[in-house]
């Protein structure tokens, strides 16, 4: 079974340009999840989809983050624009409906500069 | 979802076995013990959860107190790789939003 796969793995950019993370859950994983996680830090939960639904994006700076989750499948998840304290590893997890959270994927690393 | 306290950082003996601590006071009755790991570089792997009673899989034993106040993750032979941040979670597993918080975790070294 393949896992959750994420790219890129690492990007680069400049403060005030925009980035876009992508997420492609396990086949089947109804529930989708994007994390953020700042160096020395445990993951916060920015977003979770239900489906295509959002479920909870409590914690997402909406000013500046946006994601989406088309045809509840693959997600994005964009930051327009950076800024330097959103340097972190953004993690996307997908988990089945009824049960445990699931799997995380391996992370994409953005530094702003 | 009640908050967690551990350590932030342990070392084990390579073979030997590493006993991570968790304490969790505020628990409530329907919320599980959930414990993650995250090898550098690596996202979250689940290693194992439960309830009231001890668990073992694979990968670790789960041993929790009667009043369920706290708990211990015992990896029996602790290896190399086992090297990493562990996370004691707990939360509700039931609704919707179901999510996990994440504190700070244990940086378990095995040492060599």
């Amino acid at each position: 079974e393949a896992g959750v796969a994420q790219s890129p793995r690492y990007k680069i950019i400049e403060k005030r340009q925009s980035v876009a993370f992508w997420c492609n859950p396990i086949s089947g994983h109804a529930t989708l999840y994007w994390y953020q996680q700042i160096l020395g830090q445990g993951p916060k939960l920015l977003i979770q989809f239900q489906n295509n639904g959002v479920v909870d994006d409590s914690q997402l700076p909406k000013d500046r983050f946006s994601a989406e989750r088309l045809k509840g499948v693959d997600s994005t998840l964009k930051i327009q624009p950076a800024k330097l304290e959103d340097s972190a590893v953004y993690l996307c997890a997908s988990s089945l409906e009824s049960g445990p959270q699931g799997e995380f994927g391996a992370g994409t690393r953005l530094s702003v500069l | 979802d009640a908050k967690t306290t551990q350590p932030p950082s342990m070392d084990c003996a390579e073979g030997r076995a590493a006993n991570l601590p968790c304490n969790h006071s505020t628990i409530s009755g329907n919320e599980y013990v959930y414990w993650y790991r995250q090898i550098h570089s690596q996202g979250p792997q689940y290693i194992i959860h439960g309830l009231k009673n001890n668990e073992t899989n694979e990968m670790a034993s789960l041993i929790i107190t009667e009043d369920r106040k706290s708990s211990t993750l015992i990896l029996p032979h602790a290896t190399l790789r086992d090297t990493a941040v562990y996370y004691c979670i707990v939360f509700l597993s039931s609704g919707s939003a179901r999510q996990l918080t994440f504190g700070s975790g244990t940086q378990l070294t095995v040492l060599p």
